[in-house]
């Protein structure tokens, strides 16, 4: 079975610095689909960025950008130039053939003044 | 144009009541996936739809969970006979096709405490 881990429950960073959150996955398939997601506490989840496994490229959206190791099932997002409303919940999750996405247990992200 | 919404935002229910929560899918959305997220985690596949049709319901935890989508656009989730382990917030999530690659957007959710 599919499992994501992340390993960091919370992180804070200082604002207008760079921070890194960890995810592993565990998956034999070698076609799938990586994300992150955002979740404020308004609970509305918001896709952050995605990569495609079969896509060397590691993805990039504006701030955000993802350090995609697949042969060691890794799957990190950098965060550039914290801002405040940045602090969140971030998920990590994994689809693959099946439609239904599997996520990570979240890292809370603070964002100090 | 409007996103997912769900309602009631926040339900209290007595131990052994039932439960009804309602998504409105993105207008023209194929696919539709309920999601349970306990406190403190991630939120978990409980069941999905490809229009009317319930593809996949491996994980509701018992049957006192029930889905439905009889038009193919609105659902609802009901849960029976509540007890305390049900409390969680209900996601609802919709994507435009049945596509792996497509965008799963999703609702605020609902807050289910049962007491």
């Amino acid at each position: 079975a599919q499992t994501v881990t992340q390993s960091q429950p919370e992180m804070s960073v200082q604002e207008a610095e760079t921070v890194t959150l960890s995810c592993t996955y565990d998956t034999s398939e070698s076609d799938y689909y990586l994300f992150w997601y955002k979740q404020p506490p308004s609970r509305q989840m918001i896709l952050v960025i995605r990569q495609e496994a079969y896509k060397q490229q590691n993805a990039t959206e504006n701030r955000f950008s993802v350090n995609f190791q697949k042969a060691a099932k890794s799957f990190s997002l950098k965060i550039s130039d914290s801002q405040l409303g940045d602090a969140a919940m971030y998920f990590c999750a994994y689809r693959s053939a099946e439609v239904k996405i599997i996520f990570g247990k979240g890292t809370r992200l603070h964002i100090l003044p | 144009g409007a996103g997912v919404s769900q309602s009631p935002r926040y339900k209290v229910a007595k131990r052994g009541q039932d439960v009804a929560l309602r998504c409105d899918p993105i207008s023209g959305h194929v696919s539709l996936f309920w999601y349970q997220q306990a406190l403190g985690q991630g939120p978990e596949f409980l069941t999905y739809f490809q229009n009317e049709a319930q593809l996949d319901k491996s994980g509701l935890p018992s049957d006192r969970f029930f889905a439905e989508r009889p038009e193919g656009s609105v659902s609802t989730l009901k849960i029976q006979r509540t007890q305390q382990e049900d409390s969680a917030v209900y996601l609802c999530a919709s994507s435009l096709t049945n596509s792996r690659s497509d965008t799963q957007y999703f609702g605020p959710g609902t807050r289910l405490t049962v007491l």
